[in-house]
């Protein structure tokens, strides 16, 4: 059974760092693109950032181009999301989600229980 | 950046009807290679992750119930749910994975007249 299970989230101060994980289990971690999507309070799904099967390849909203670092390591079965210059609008749940494919263009079929981030003084 | 928007953003109806949303993007997510529409919908439900319904704008994940089908092609699409049932509260999203970032719709809110 394929499970993602995110950690990291807190609250943290404007301009703070924080690194989220996801531990991925139940499939081949090294064979599938994984990506961030969040969801503010109240408010819809965001896609945030992707990394491909090999870590070759990572894309970034242009919302938080530049401050966020997406990473993978197989070896540990786990998603890295390092944030940093953090917003009070990056207050928000993180999702972590596997895609059906190694590659970005592919579906995402399974979704973590999200980890809350609080950006706030 | 292509754009997705839905409507309407939320609708109620009565147990047993047809509930319709549609999906628009802001170009076309149909990929002339292998003709498919790069379009999913996801239903989430309240505190609780979203959960993918329909992939490739009409292929039904396995283990949803027959009820819901996605149509359209291009830039123009439609979750149908055909006879609400209560556990269809939810709100509903589309989302296009043609290239990133994988934009989503702002999600529609259906509940039950």
């Amino acid at each position: 059974e394929v499970h993602l299970l995110e950690s990291g989230g807190g609250l943290v101060q404007p301009g703070g760092s924080l690194r989220l994980s996801c531990a991925a289990s139940g499939f081949t971690f090294s064979n599938y693109a994984v990506i961030w999507v969040r969801q503010a309070p109240g408010k819809g799904l965001e896609w945030v950032s992707g990394i491909s099967n090999t870590g070759g390849s990572t894309s970034y909203a242009d919302s938080v181009k530049g401050r966020f670092t997406i990473s993978r390591d197989s070896s540990k079965n786990t998603l890295y999301l390092q944030m940093s210059s953090l917003r009070a609008e990056d207050t928000a749940v993180y999702y972590c989600a596997k895609l059906r494919e190694g590659y970005f263009s592919s579906t995402i079929d399974y979704w973590g229980q999200g980890t809350l981030v609080t950006v706030s003084s | 950046d292509i754009v997705m928007t839905q409507s309407p953003d939320s609708l109620a109806v009565s147990l047993g009807e047809r509930a319709t949303i549609n999906c628009k993007s802001s170009q076309s997510v149909l990929y002339g290679f292998n003709n498919k529409n790069y379009l999913a919908w996801y239903q989430q439900k309240p505190g609780q992750p979203p959960k993918l319904l329909i992939y490739w704008a009409s292929a039904r994940e396995s283990g949803v119930p027959d009820r819901f089908s996605g149509s359209g092609s291009g830039t123009d699409f439609t979750l149908t749910i055909s006879s609400l049932q209560a556990d269809d509260v939810a709100v509903y999203y589309c989302q296009q994975y043609y290239t990133t970032p994988h934009a989503f719709g702002q999600g529609t809110k259906v509940a039950i007249k």
